[in-house]
Order: structure tokens, then C-alpha cells, then sequence
């Protein structure tokens, strides 16, 4: 089955560092990639939604400055969140499409970050 | 704008009891539904989906889903709980543009002795 590879999987920095985070398909061409977060106990959150090869469509009071997004292939996605602070601390979780008519979404595995 | 709903967000079964986790959806199109479970600190699973074939849709694990339009409903059942069940479930929608998907709020599953 479509396997997504999310890394790291767990990350503590520094406030005013930037963190990168990595969504690989493994077995499949993602042509579209979807950026999640998620609140303690909450539900996911929309953060942006990214087509390789184009810039990512970001949901409305997500900072595009602060949540910087590539999807520069069909295979990998990335997640930068830059000059982090700790109420950027959450578990953000990504997912991939190959748009194909079993409406298939594979997510991956999750990315807790930690910011002190 | 589509909306789930998700009945419940704390549901307490006991092993070997009936699971029912509620789901309904507002589109008005026909729409495209799926429920995830997440286990802490993972992402999600797809145990079904319903992509307008069968109303009834079975997935892994036993559980299964009844679409039924006439009351904008999702609603996930297993016919008998096992303690590895706890964890959270969602359902979601998908009619939107740009393949997104609408997640409900999620309900919590405990499953006791």
C-alpha cells in the first residue's frame, strides 16, 4: 500500500531557530501534499496545501512567512518552520495525494516539535 | 461550507460490546467520507471509505460504515470492541476543491474490561 514518510519524528529547538520537517511518498508520486497541525486532544488543522512544482495555497492566519513550504518533487514535501517559538510547539502531520480517483490520502506518521 | 460532525467526543465501551461512532456530513453534493483512526503520538489510518459504490462499506479490523443520504450520515460500527480499538477516530469529507479534506472533531474511543 501508499506508504508517507514523515521525519523527524520527534524535535526539540531553540526559540528563534527554524526547524525543517520532510514528507517522503515512498511508493507512489504525491502530486499533491497537505500540511497538518494538530492541537493536544484536538483535531487537524489545514495548515496549506502543496502541488509539486508550485507554491503552496495556505489556509486562511497561517503565516506563509513562518510556515515556509516546498514541494519541489513528486516525492517529497518539506515544512519549515522558521524562527520558531514555543507556542509553535504541536504535532504537525502531513499527508499526500495521487490524486487519483480512489481519493487515496496516506499520511504520515507525525512530527511532535517541541520549542524551549 | 461542508461541515463534519462528529456526535460524541468521548465514547466508553465495554470489550466485546457494539462500537457506534457518529458522523454526519452537511454537503450537498454527493460526497466522498472516510474515517482515520489515530493512535497517540501517530498519524492517521484509513480504516474506510465511501467513494459513492456500495453504501456499506467494510474496512480493516472489522468495522464498517453505513452511507445513508437521506440523513447526511456516516456512522463508523465494529460489532465488537477489543481493547487495541481505544484510541481516536475521525471522519472526514472530501468535496471540496483542491482535494482537501474536512475532518470532523474527533471522538475518543475507550474501550474497559
Amino acid at each position: 500500500g501508499a506508504v508517507v514518510s514523515q521525519h523527524p519524528s520527534r524535535v526539540i529547538c531553540k526559540s528563534g531557530t527554524s526547524v525543517k520537517i520532510e514528507c517522503r511518498s515512498l511508493d507512489f508520486q504525491a502530486t499533491t501534499m497537505f500540511w497538518y497541525r494538530q492541537f493536544p486532544k484536538k483535531s487537524l488543522m489545514l495548515m496549506a496545501t502543496s502541488n509539486e512544482g508550485s507554491k503552496a495555497t495556505y489556509e486562511q492566519g497561517v503565516e506563509k512567512d513562518k510556515f515556509l513550504i516546498n514541494h519541489a518533487s513528486l516525492t517529497l514535501s518539506t515544512l519549515t518552520v522558521t524562527s520558531a517559538h514555543p507556542e509553535d510547539s504541536s504535532f504537525y502531520i502531513c499527508s499526500a495525494t495521487d490524486g487519483g480517483l480512489d481519493y487515496g490520502y496516506t499520511f504520515g506518521s507525525g512530527t511532535r516539535l517541541t520549542v524551549v | 461550507a461542508q461541515s463534519v460532525t462528529q456526535l460524541g467526543s468521548h465514547v466508553s465501551v465495554s470489550e466485546g460490546a457494539l462500537v457506534l461512532l457518529r458522523c454526519n456530513y452537511s454537503s450537498s453534493v454527493p460526497p466522498y467520507l472516510f474515517w482515520y483512526v489515530q493512535y497517540p503520538n501517530q498519524g492517521l489510518q484509513l480504516l474506510l471509505k465511501y467513494t459513492s459504490a456500495a453504501t456499506l462499506v467494510k474496512g480493516i479490523n472489522d468495522f464498517e460504515a453505513e452511507f445513508k443520504k437521506s440523513e447526511t450520515s456516516f456512522h463508523l460500527t465494529k460489532p465488537s470492541a477489543h481493547m487495541s480499538d481505544a484510541a481516536e477516530y475521525f471522519c472526514a469529507d472530501h468535496t471540496g476543491t483542491a482535494s482537501k479534506l474536512t475532518f470532523g472533531t474527533g471522538t475518543r474511543l475507550q474501550v474497559t474490561l
